[in-house]
């Protein structure tokens, strides 16, 4: 099945600091990622759609200028935390979206591992 | 606005039983709903999607069922085993979002030998 890295796995910074986490699409092209962010024992909150060559849809409450969202090539997507501060510290996954439908004709979406971030 | 809910939070259950988790969605206009699973610090892996015109999908000891006019969907598990505990996430999609999901807040299991 198709796969989705990101990278890295783990992180862990000094408060203030930047920290960028890479989503990748190993064997299919991806129009259209996403990013989650999970606190403990809650579940997964959408932060921002973004879309290959245009600027990133955030939703209500994520602030674009702390999470940057870059999507420059089909296959890659980037979210740097700028000035990262504890309450950042968080699990953070990505997934991409196949446009090409491989089951039961639906486009699917597959995830990332997740990174988990530290900021101290 | 789509909230998703899923009851219990938490269940432990002996092994060999049959148990089923609860998932219920405000907006009746899914376009689809998917069950994950989710082991400790790790990412997602997907169990079982149902279009919005399906009523059930399976695959091997689960089965999920769909009922869009009520909002609701379980996933039974059959015949538990410890490897099944971890957390199950209920997550649908509706028709003007695209493929953006709206996640429910999960059941822990905990299947104990």
């Amino acid at each position: 099945g198709a796969v989705v890295s990101q990278h890295p796995s783990w992180v862990i910074c000094k408060s203030g600091t930047s920290v960028k986490i890479e989503c990748r699409s190993l064997d299919f092209q991806a129009t259209t990622m996403f990013w989650y962010r999970q606190f403990p024992k809650q579940s997964l909150m959408l932060m921002a759609t973004s879309n290959e060559g245009s600027k990133a849809t955030y939703e209500q409450g994520v602030e674009k200028d702390k999470f940057l969202i870059n999507h420059a090539s089909l296959t890659l997507s980037t979210l740097t935390v700028t000035s990262a501060h504890p309450e950042d510290s968080s699990f953070y996954i990505c997934s991409a979206r196949d446009p090409i439908p491989r089951w039961d004709n639906q486009e699917t979406q597959y995830f990332g591992p997740g990174t988990r971030l530290l900021v101290l | 606005k789509q909230e998703v809910t899923q009851i219990p939070a938490a269940l432990s259950v002996p092994e060999g039983e049959n148990l089923v988790l609860n998932c219920s969605f405000t907006d009746s206009a899914i376009y689809n709903l998917q069950w994950f699973r989710q082991d400790p610090g790790k990412g997602l892996t997907s169990l079982l999607l149902i279009q919005s015109s399906q009523r059930e999908q399976t695959s091997g000891r689960l089965n999920a069922s769909l009922d869009k006019s009520s909002g609701r969907s379980t996933l039974y598990i059959a015949a538990s085993q410890p490897g099944d505990s971890a957390t199950y996430l209920c997550a649908v999609s509706i028709k003007t979002s695209g493929s953006r999901l709206t996640f429910g807040e999960g059941t822990q299991l905990t299947v104990n030998p």
